[in-house]
């Protein structure tokens, strides 16, 4: 039972390259969320799914899109990267329990 | 629009003293409030949550809807408490947003 898996671990992208970060979980979990975690700003929801099919607008959604691909993944796509979205993210997916984390991508935009 | 608020970005007490870490939310119906605790080089994972009434690892929070708080409390704090603690409301639809989380360094 892996629970959350988030790929990839780390990534160094530079400005304007384009990247998807994967989610998938095997809890049977209706709702995933995608946040970012950056110093002084704790975690701030960017995009999540309720579930399937849907999907909807967090925090910061602006400069990222996500698609609900089935029940077990939810992916996170940064279509021209900027040095703003150097961060730490965080894949998370909820049940009846409360939320799981994955171990979370950290990413570094030049 | 939901919203949580934790004033206190680092709070520092030795062991053996009270700690106590506030959360304040803005919510218009009824909320769900959590506290996560993410300790170093781990996952975030689930401290505790207001419906359950529990304690957990000696911390109790208490849901104040008249003053719309959530602080989260801990009579004896242990070096090991030593982490990066967050409140989180879940909202209708399922919409999960956190504080900015507060650190808390135990001294011994």
């Amino acid at each position: 039972n892996a629970g959350v898996t988030q790929t990839p671990k780390f990534q160094v992208l530079k400005t304007g390259q384009s990247m998807t970060l994967q989610c998938a979980q095997d809890m049977n979990h209706n709702s995933m969320y995608w946040y970012r975690q950056d110093p002084g700003m704790g975690l701030r929801l960017i995009y999540y799914s309720a579930s399937e099919g849907t999907t909807d607008k967090g925090e910061v959604p602006n400069g990222y899109n996500v698609s609900r691909l089935n029940k077990r993944e939810f992916s996170l796509r940064l279509e021209s990267a900027a040095p703003s979205q150097t961060s730490v993210y965080f894949c998370a997916s909820m049940g009846y329990s409360p939320l799981h984390f994955g171990n979370g991508t950290r990413l570094t935009v030049t | 629009a939901q919203r949580v608020t934790q004033p206190e970005k680092l709070l520092s007490v030795f062991k053996g003293a009270p700690v106590e870490l506030k959360c304040n939310y803005s919510y218009s119906g009824s909320p769900e409030l959590f506290w996560y605790v993410q300790y170093s080089r781990q996952r975030l994972q689930l401290l505790l949550r207001h419906i359950s009434r529990e304690s957990i690892k000696g911390f109790t929070a208490d849901l104040n809807k008249g003053e719309t708080s959530f602080h989260l409390k801990k009579p004896f704090a242990q070096e090991e408490d030593s982490a990066m603690y967050y409140c989180a409301l879940r909202a209708a639809g399922n919409k999960l947003t956190f504080g900015g989380g507060t650190r808390v360094l135990v001294k011994p």
